[in-house]
């Protein structure tokens, strides 16, 4: 099956610290979307995109839509505690069934 | 608002026994989805549910796991007989639609077979 290719795999960052994480894929998406996953909670959408080329912010994250569709990215700026978690990037394809394809999770830790 | 809910939060339990975890979706939502997550498989989509009808259940990993929907406001996963290798979290997740891509996950069910 189709296969999202999450990078790097974990960080471990002094707090401040910018941070950027990407996925990459083999197939084209329709929309790509950012989830984050506290310890010992579900993951929750942080972001969502849905045209190529998009870059979209909410608050100290910022994410794009890779212009080939096949790639997108997020930063977090000044990271701070709380940023702790995993980041799973997911992409979508309406001739899927519109059903979300997760990459692999970044595990962010941040060090005080 | 309450989210998904999830029971168990925790569960242990010996292998060859008979596991059921249950969800209740967000009020209105009208897909709802089963999910594991293990540090080598990631999330894995085992089924999902349009409508209280099982839409695809090929994530599904063998006979000895079953889902079910028998109204908008519950479903349960079942693992008979459970074993070792399916130690994992569970996650039940809910959605309005499908063409926005959000879903909204339960705490998620940890299951440890001994």
């Amino acid at each position: 099956g189709q296969q999202l290719n999450q990078s790097p795999q974990s960080m471990f960052i002094q707090e401040g610290e910018d941070v950027s994480m990407n996925c990459t894929s083999s197939s084209i998406f329709n929309t790509w979307l950012w989830y984050k996953q506290d310890p010992g909670e579900g993951p929750v959408l942080l972001i969502a995109l849905y045209k190529a080329g998009e870059l979209t912010s909410n608050g100290r994250l910022t994410a794009q839509f890779g212009i080939t569709r096949k790639d997108s990215f997020l930063n977090i700026s000044a990271s701070i505690p709380s940023d702790v978690g995993i980041y799973f990037c997911a992409g979508q394809r309406s001739n899927a069934g519109n059903m979300l394809t997760f990459g692999g999770g970044t595990r962010l830790m941040v060090k005080p | 608002d309450a989210g998904v809910i999830q029971s168990p939060r925790h569960e242990v339990t010996e292998m060859g026994q008979e596991v059921t975890l249950r969800c209740k979706p967000i009020s209105g939502h009208d897909y709802l989805f089963w999910y594991r997550q293990t540090m080598m498989r990631g999330l894995e989509l085992l089924i999902y549910f349009n409508n209280n009808v099982p839409i695809d259940d090929s994530g599904m990993p063998e006979d000895r796991f079953s889902a079910k929907m028998p109204n908008a406001s519950f479903s349960t996963l079942k693992i008979q007989p459970s074993e070792p290798r399916d130690s994992a979290v569970y996650f039940c997740a809910s959605a309005r639609g499908l063409g926005t891509g959000e879903l909204f996950f339960g705490e998620g069910s940890r299951l440890t077979v001994l």
